[in-house]
């Protein structure tokens, strides 16, 4: 069984960066057909992708994040991470990782999410 | 790249059946069948329901079911039962390798 753990700070002050990591567990990061992907969600409201990444390191970002948006995969520690510059209080989300999976064209695992607060 | 639109609240009696709807365009919805479905408890993450429009992952009750006709896919929940309750999400792909998701519908079962 595929697991997904999301860590990082819970609380970023305006005009940082945010950065967080996804830990896989149950299953190869390496094998292809998959993407490592990011999705918010606001308080109280719908899902937002926000980008993902294949074991290669083939990123693709939502364009309204794009310029602030980085997402990187280190393979040797099944991991894959999320770093989004010039944060404001409306970056103020639950972020979660998940797994997409080319063959059904959808995202088939999900870590817990974590709340991360944008505040000073 | 809008978000996709779902109405914001959905109920039925247990037993009975709903239909959540998720309306795009012909560059997301209407454009691609891949449609996904996503139920989310309260504060848990979402659970992959029907993906590839109309299909079911292995565990998920054949009481989902999921179709589309032009811009707009549909998730039905037939033989509703409480543990149905929840927040649903409709997600589509965008092209140019981007997903979008709808609002969100709150299911409430009677």
């Amino acid at each position: 069984q595929v697991q997904l753990q999301e860590s990082g700070p819970g609380l970023v002050k305006p005009s940082q960066t945010l950065s967080l990591t996804c830990t896989v567990s149950g299953g190869s990061i390496s094998s292809g057909g998959y993407y490592w992907s990011w999705i918010r969600q606001h308080p109280g409201k719908g899902l937002e992708w926000i980008g993902y990444t294949s074991y290669s390191g083939s990123t693709y970002y939502n364009p309204s994040l794009k310029s602030r948006v980085t997402i990187s995969v280190d393979t040797s520690k099944t991991q894959f991470s999320l770093k989004l510059s010039s944060v404001t209080a409306a970056d103020t989300a639950v972020y979660y990782c998940a797994r997409y999976y080319d063959n059904s064209g959808s995202f088939d695992y999900w870590g817990q999410g974590t709340l991360v607060t944008v505040s000073s | 790249q809008s978000a996709l639109t779902q109405p914001p609240s959905a109920s039925g009696s247990p037993g009975q059946s709903v239909t959540i709807s998720c309306t795009g365009t012909s560059s997301d919805v209407g454009g691609y069948n891949y449609v996904s479905w996503y139920q989310q408890h309260p504060g848990k993450a979402p659970s992959l329901m029907i993906y590839e429009v109309t299909k079911r992952p292995s565990g998920v009750p054949d009481r989902f079911s999921g179709s589309k006709s032009g811009n707009t896919a549909s998730l039905t929940v037939s033989g509703l039962q409480a543990e149905d309750e929840a927040d649903y999400y409709c997600s589509s792909y965008a092209g140019s390798n981007s997903w979008v998701f709808g609002g969100g519908t709150r299911l409430t079962v009677l």
